[in-house]
């Protein structure tokens, strides 16, 4: 079974509206970290919001929103009043506890997200 | 601010040579792991490493082996180039017990 699934391939949004895109998850562990990067045509991975698994509020960094929603294991990312700059492809990623104790993360296919003047 | 550098952005190799991929952190990070990345299948992780000299096994290590001598640096090598090994690698760092992983800029491969 697909860990991270992000089932939309692609999306718009209007500059200056809020956008969702979709992520779920599969893990049968209790202590888990799901994450949020975005990737912009020039390559690099740039890491945008983290929740842990025990985390109660979620997660906000700026103009990013993470809506956990354990009961139903997803972990969408809302971005709000959208820039020209956000467009990207993004990704969502699932670390899961390790017995030697370092981390493996394992990353969705990605949502390729356009905002459109 | 955490720096990944990997030593080239574009590289053309023909097939059956020996291919060599470079990364270096400088946040003194003890976890790096080299990815490849392919249009439909997301990042797929190759090999990690949580220590000097220590490696593990990702998820699609055939065909490729890595080394890491220092601390700082991690090498990915592809001992036998082929065209199915084209794509984009990405090598990541991180602290252990922290989750955030920093990645590189990439290295898109091309092996013709």
């Amino acid at each position: 079974a697909q860990k991270i699934t992000q089932t939309q391939p692609g999306m718009f949004v209007q500059e200056k509206e809020a956008v969702t895109l979709d992520c779920t998850y599969d893990t049968s562990d209790q202590s888990y970290g799901l994450f949020w990067y975005k990737q912009p045509s020039s390559g690099e991975m740039i890491f945008l919001i983290y929740q842990g698994s025990y985390d109660e509020q979620n997660a906000t960094e700026g103009r990013y929103s993470l809506n956990f929603q354990k009961a139903r294991k997803s972990a969408n990312l809302v971005i709000s009043a959208s820039q020209l700059g956000d467009s990207a492809m993004y990704f969502c990623a699932m670390r899961e506890a390790n017995s030697g104790g370092y981390q493996k993360v394992t990353f969705g296919i990605g949502t390729k997200l356009q905002v459109i003047p | 601010d955490v720096k990944v550098t990997q030593s080239s952005r574009y590289l053309v190799k023909r097939t059956g040579e020996k291919v060599f991929l470079e990364c270096v952190q400088d946040m003194d990070h003890e976890n790096m792991f080299w990815y490849r990345q392919d249009p439909g299948l997301g990042l797929r992780l190759i090999y990690f490493s949580y220590d000097v000299k220590m490696k593990e096994k990702g998820d699609i290590p055939e065909g490729y082996s890595v080394s890491r001598e220092k601390k700082e640096r991690f090498s990915l090598i592809l001992e036998s180039a082929s065209t199915n090994q084209t794509s984009m690698y990405l090598c990541a760092s991180s602290w252990t017990g922290e989750e955030t992983q920093y990645f590189g800029p990439g290295t898109r491969l091309l092996v013709l």
